[in-house]
């Protein structure tokens, strides 16, 4: 089983619907981050947290929020959802932080909104 | 502000020769950190190498390693004997604390049989 793993894989939604992006992890890490991809603009920061009482916004947090559930369980949602959040949704771990460079990535979440 | 600049969108590669890609950022931070990451077709982003700003010294993991011209800032990745696994996203990042990773927008990179 993977180390990081993320929930639906893929998604087709329609405008307006809400929409809850799930990831767990077993690797034990307590930084969890949410990041988005689109094509021609890498990833960006949506929200990171360093332990279920510490949530914090990232680059582009606007239209996104997160709850930490449990040291495992990190899930972001959008709460109306919109055709521009069309992107694939990674979930990432760290252990040590972002400068030892180990974030460790789920399989993503492809969402579309129509 | 940190900005991460992948000016090539896409490069090919002959199986078993090398190819370099490039990487441009910006940062008024002075200590900071750069990575190189891998996504396959399987989409899971895999880290590729590693380099702390303060090491002169080139990060070289197996056929992978780097190009750091700090004052340049530049930091480009060449891989060595391409085997047909190496085909993937390729992206660059940037952080200097634990809050943000800067991503460039990647590079595709293709390899011929």
């Amino acid at each position: 089983d993977a180390d990081v793993t993320q929930t639906p894989r893929n998604r087709i939604t329609k405008t307006g619907k809400r929409i809850m992006l799930e990831c767990s992890q077993t690797k034990g890490h307590d930084r969890m981050y949410w990041y988005r991809q689109d094509p021609g603009l890498g990833l960006r920061l949506i929200y990171y947290s360093f332990d279920v009482k510490d949530i914090n916004k990232g680059e582009i947090s606007d239209g996104y929020s997160v709850s930490r559930q449990a040291q495992a369980k990190f899930s972001l949602s959008l709460e109306s959802a919109i055709p521009n959040q069309t992107a694939l949704y990674f979930c990432a771990t760290s252990d040590l932080g972002l400068v030892s460079g180990e974030l460790f990535f789920g399989e993503g979440s492809r969402l579309t909104v129509l | 502000a940190q900005t991460v600049t992948q000016s090539q969108p896409e490069m090919s590669v002959q199986e078993a020769e090398t190819v370099t890609l490039s990487c441009t950022y910006d940062t008024s931070e002075s200590d900071y950190y750069l990575f190189w990451y891998k996504q396959p077709p399987s989409r899971q982003m895999i880290l590729v190498i590693r380099q702390e700003a303060y090491k002169q010294q080139n990060a070289t993991e197996n056929r992978f390693s780097v190009n750091f011209q700090k004052a340049a800032k530049s930091f480009s990745l060449k891989i060595s004997d391409s085997q047909l696994g190496d085909a993937a996203m390729y992206f660059c990042a940037l952080t200097y604390n634990n809050n943000d990773m800067r991503f460039g927008a990647g590079t595709r990179l293709t390899v011929k049989p």
